[in-house]
């Protein structure tokens, strides 16, 4: 069964700092998205990551993929509060594209 | 463009009681899927509809049911309800390969439900 690793689970940083959060999986994916959740709601879009070496970039957020490292990266360059909330990676394969994959989540708080 | 509504948003029911859960997906949307949040975790797939039938489903027992009508709304049916079934219960809504898009999910805004 495909099990989607997500570290670290709890990151606290200061604001202006930088971090990436890693995201593995054990088998051959080919998409890879990246989901936020602040407190008490749903999941919003981030990125969708398509191909080995997409790069895509967001404000002060930044997913890669290598596929064949199966690893994701969400880098956030000069934290601030604002992006305070849980980070999530799902992992889903092209003949059964809508069953996501979820890893634990890591849950971020930017200190201001 | 309306996006994905879940009903009800909260929901409290005692062990042994049978809920409904209800979502109305994004407009041109015909595809569901269905997850449920345990707190601290990650959303785990229960199953999926498109045209009306379940196409997919996860490490679910049969207790957790569901339907799609013609307007591409769903419902989640759990029966026998257990403790361990308090979670956050989310819809997603998405368009099917080749439609356009790249199928990412969409997700309503949950149904927390609460089993005493």
């Amino acid at each position: 069964e495909l099990k989607v690793e997500q570290n670290p689970l709890f990151l606290s940083m200061q604001e202006g700092k930088n971090y990436t959060i890693y995201c593995n999986y054990s088998t051959t994916s080919d998409r890879l998205y990246w989901y936020r959740q602040d407190p008490g709601k749903s999941l919003e879009s981030l990125f969708v990551l398509l191909s080995n070496g997409a790069v895509k970039q967001e404000g002060r957020l930044m997913a890669s993929l290598d596929t064949k490292a199966r690893l994701s990266t969400l880098h956030i360059t000069a934290a601030v509060h604002d992006l305070s909330a849980t980070y999530f990676c799902a992992v889903a394969f092209s003949k059964d594209f809508n069953k996501f994959y979820f890893g634990s989540g890591t849950k971020l708080n930017v200190k201001p | 463009e309306t996006g994905v509504t879940q009903s009800p948003t909260h929901l409290i029911k005692t062990r042994g009681q049978q809920v409904t859960l209800r979502c109305s997906s994004q407009s041109g949307h015909n595809t569901v899927s269905w997850y449920q949040q345990a707190l601290g975790q990650g959303p785990q797939f229960i199953f999926q509809y498109y045209r009306e039938e379940e196409n997919g489903r996860g490490n679910f027992p049969p207790r957790f049911s569901g339907l799609q009508f013609p307007n591409y709304s769903s419902e989640l049916n759990v029966n026998a309800l257990e403790l361990d079934d308090s979670a956050l219960y989310l819809c997603a809504s998405s368009l099917p390969p080749g439609q356009g898009g790249q199928e990412t999910q969409y997700f309503g805004p949950g149904t927390r439900l609460l089993v005493l």
